[in-house]
């Protein structure tokens, strides 16, 4: 069954960085689309960005366009969310997921991981 | 930027009552539309994809409709674990974006 460990959450400070890594299993890692996508405490749900199977196109909403960047290793099983500048309003509980069909994408949030807790807060 | 707007915000229902729910597309995303349910403390589950194709394990007391840019989530005789949240969402046009989402609460 598939399987995303997000991993790499935690307090940090207005400015500061933070990398995000979600560990997947339970399909072929490399044929799939991924995406990041955030919950603020007690709202609704945002897309944050997306890599293609191969990681040769991304995608960014404009919240985070120029501060975050998602990656991934194919050898590893894993997709990235470095974030960078980070400021009070991304703070939140940021999910991967995986796309709903091999291939480019984007498609749907079919698996989600149970989310890494993110706090910017000086 | 498409903007979902779902409603009503909250849906007041027994178990056994037939619920609908809305979601408005501020133009048009084809029939690239979803629907998740989110339960308190959970990751959300993708329920219907396409507009109203169901998701893998799905029941079929969950059906998806579209009209225009307005799409209905319907979910006959509610099941206690049907009491969740739902968010629309939209793949055609990028950003992708989700709805507000609607509560089905307990009445």
């Amino acid at each position: 069954q598939v399987q995303l460990v997000e991993s790499g959450g935690g307090v940090v400070q207005p400015g500061g960085s933070l990398r995000l890594s979600c560990a997947a299993s339970g399909f072929t890692f490399s044929t799939y689309g991924m995406y990041w996508v955030r919950q603020a405490p007690g709202k609704g749900l945002e897309w944050v960005t997306f890599i293609w199977y191969d990681g040769s196109n991304k995608f960014y909403a404009d919240s985070v366009k120029g501060r975050f960047t998602i990656s991934r290793d194919n050898s590893k099983n894993t997709v990235f969310l470095q974030m960078d500048s980070l400021r009070p309003e991304d703070t939140a509980l940021y999910y991967c997921a995986k796309d709903s069909r091999m291939g480019s994408g984007p498609y749907y949030f079919e698996d989600w991981g149970q989310g890494v807790v993110v706090t910017v807060s000086s | 930027e498409i903007v979902l707007t779902q409603s009503p915000a909250t849906l007041s229902l027994s178990p056994g009552d037939r619920a609908t729910l809305s979601c408005r597309a501020s133009q048009s995303v084809s029939t690239h539309l979803a629907w998740y349910q989110q339960k308190p403390g959970q990751a959300p589950r993708l329920v219907i994809y396409d507009v109203s194709v169901r998701a893998t394990g799905i029941p079929d007391r969950f059906s998806g409709s579209a009209s225009g840019t307005d799409f209905t989530l319907t979910i006959t005789s509610l099941q206690p674990e049907d009491f969740a949240v739902y968010y629309c969402q939209q793949r055609n046009v990028w950003p992708l974006t989700f709805g507000g989402g609607t509560t089905v609460e307990i009445k």
